[in-house]
């Protein structure tokens, strides 16, 4: 199973609102990401966690909080978002460097409009 | 910080080969890999160097030289489904996983 499921596929919210976006996999991998990638733009590293400990926030505003809650999920919540913030978030994973190879497996993405 | 490039497009004719060039300045260096990723779907892995020399994989090569931070992804025999964009990314740091990507190449094929 070399699968990253991400849910929901589609996500509408208003900026007052509360949502979750969720990402699973069941490869074994410590490694988990959430990158953010607007339309002919590259993915964006956001965060990274390692053994399920944040190891890497990259400046990434406080309406965006991750959860790990466990090895094998990965959740990211929204509050108070902002129009620009519609993007495709994607989530990946992998083995922690020096424990295997590194390939990151994505996830098809959660494709996010903020009204 | 971090700086890597890519050209934004290139454009080529079914059954030709394509080089799709990325150079990387980068704060030391883990590994440098290539992703595939067709329009709104998930970018998928195409290969990984660590250390100089050219890896082959079928249809796609990818080369590494590191003192020259400069690799490049080669894509033989054409096929229209190889349209899509080809994205490097980077492991700079000494340790942890931040996998950096470049702006991408979209790749066009022509009949």
């Amino acid at each position: 199973d070399t699968e990253v499921t991400q849910t929901p596929k589609h996500l509408v919210m208003g900026m007052t609102n509360k949502k979750s976006l969720k990402c699973e996999q069941h490869m074994g991998h410590r490694a988990m990401y959430w990158y953010k990638q607007k339309a002919k733009k590259p993915p964006e590293l956001m965060f990274v966690y390692s053994y399920e400990k944040l190891s890497i926030n990259e400046s990434v505003p406080s309406r965006f909080s991750p959860e790990c809650p466990n090895s094998s999920l990965l959740n990211l919540h929204l509050h108070a978002l902002q129009p620009e913030d519609s993007a495709l978030y994607l989530c990946a994973s992998s083995q922690v460097r020096g424990q295997g190879d590194t390939e990151a497996f994505f996830g098809q993405g959660t494709r996010l409009t903020v009204v | 910080g971090q700086n890597i490039d890519q050209p934004t497009e290139m454009t080529a004719t079914e059954g030709a080969i394509v080089q799709i060039n990325c150079t990387y300045q980068t704060s030391g260096f883990n590994g440098l890999f290539w992703y595939q990723q067709h329009a709104g779907e998930a970018p998928t892995f195409l290969s990984y160097n660590v250390l100089d020399g050219l890896e082959e994989k079928g249809r796609f090569s990818s080369f590494l030289s590191r003192s020259k931070g400069y690799s490049y992804l080669l894509l033989k025999e054409l096929q229209m489904k190889d349209s899509a964009s080809y994205l490097c990314a980077v492991i700079p740091a000494a340790a942890g996983n931040k996998l950096t990507f470049g702006g991408g190449t979209r790749v066009l094929v022509k009949p």
